[in-house]
C-alpha cells in the first residue's frame, strides 16, 4: 500500500515570495490533515478536511495561509507572502475517519524563508 | 486547554542500554494516546496506541505504559540499537468532533556505540 506522497521535499524562498506544497493521501483515506513543525517541536495541526469540506481550520493564518482539496483527494496549502517564521516542516497526514483511528504522515516539506 | 507535556526534551544513551520516556498530558475526555517515532527528515510512524482500559502495550523492543489516573505514559526502549536515534513523540486523542489530536514537543533520542 503506497503511504502519504508529499512534494516538493525541499523549498527554499525568500520572505514575501509565494510558495505551494502538494499532498496525495493514502487512496480512501477521507480525512487529510496538514501540519506546521517548528524544529524542536511537535506538530502543529493548520486544517483537516473530511473528504472535500474543512472540519477545522482554527490555526490556520488566513490572511496568508489558504488550503483546498477540491475533489476529495489531493491538496494543496499555499503560502502568500511568506514570512521568515514559516520555516518548519510541513505534514501531511491522512486517516480513513473514524473514531480513534491512526493518522499516516508523509515525509514533510522542509520550508526555509530567507 | 488540553496539552501534552514530554520529559526530557532530549538524551543520549549508549548502544544497548535501556531508556525510559515520560508523558505528562490533560487532554480531556481521552480517546487514546499513541507514541510516534519520527526519523530525521521523515514523517512520524506509530508506534504503540493504547486505550482508557490497557495500561501496558509491546511493540518489539518498545514498552508503553499507560495510567489514565494520573494521566501519564511512558515509553520505554529496551536494548537500544543505533536505528533507536530519533525523536519520540506522545500524542493523545480527544473524543470529540474530528478525533483532534494533541501532540508533545517530543524527545529526541540519541544512541551512540
Amino acid at each position: 500500500e503506497a503511504g502519504v506522497a508529499q512534494s516538493p521535499r525541499y523549498k527554499i524562498i525568500e520572505k514575501r515570495q509565494s510558495v505551494a506544497f502538494w499532498c496525495n493521501p493514502i487512496s480512501g483515506h477521507a480525512t487529510l490533515y496538514w501540519y506546521q513543525q517548528i524544529l524542536g517541536q511537535g506538530p502543529k495541526l493548520l486544517i483537516q478536511f473530511q473528504n472535500n469540506g474543512v472540519v477545522d481550520d482554527s490555526q490556520l493564518p488566513k490572511d496568508r495561509f489558504s488550503a483546498e482539496r477540491l475533489k476529495g483527494v489531493d491538496s494543496t496549502l499555499k503560502i502568500q507572502p511568506a514570512k521568515l517564521e514559516d520555516s518548519a516542516v510541513y505534514l501531511c497526514a491522512s486517516s480513513l475517519g473514524v473514531p480513534g483511528d491512526e493518522q499516516f504522515f508523509g515525509p514533510g516539506t522542509r520550508l526555509t524563508v530567507l | 486547554k488540553n496539552q501534552v507535556e514530554q520529559s526530557p526534551q532530549s538524551l543520549i544513551i549508549l548502544e544497548g542500554k535501556n531508556c525510559t520516556l515520560q508523558c505528562n498530558y490533560t487532554v480531556s475526555p481521552f480517546s487514546n494516546l499513541r507514541w510516534y517515532k519520527q526519523d530525521t527528515g521523515r514523517g512520524p510512524v506509530s508506534l504503540t496506541i493504547m486505550t482508557f482500559s490497557e495500561n501496558t502495550k509491546s511493540n518489539g523492543r518498545y514498552t508503553a505504559t499507560l495510567d489514565a489516573d494520573t494521566k501519564q505514559s511512558s515509553l520505554h526502549i529496551t536494548a537500544s540499537q543505533l536505528s533507536d536515534s530519533a525523536s519520540y513523540i506522545c500524542v493523545v486523542s480527544a473524543q470529540a468532533a474530528g478525533n483532534k489530536l494533541t501532540f508533545g514537543g517530543g524527545t529526541r533520542v540519541l544512541v551512540k556505540p
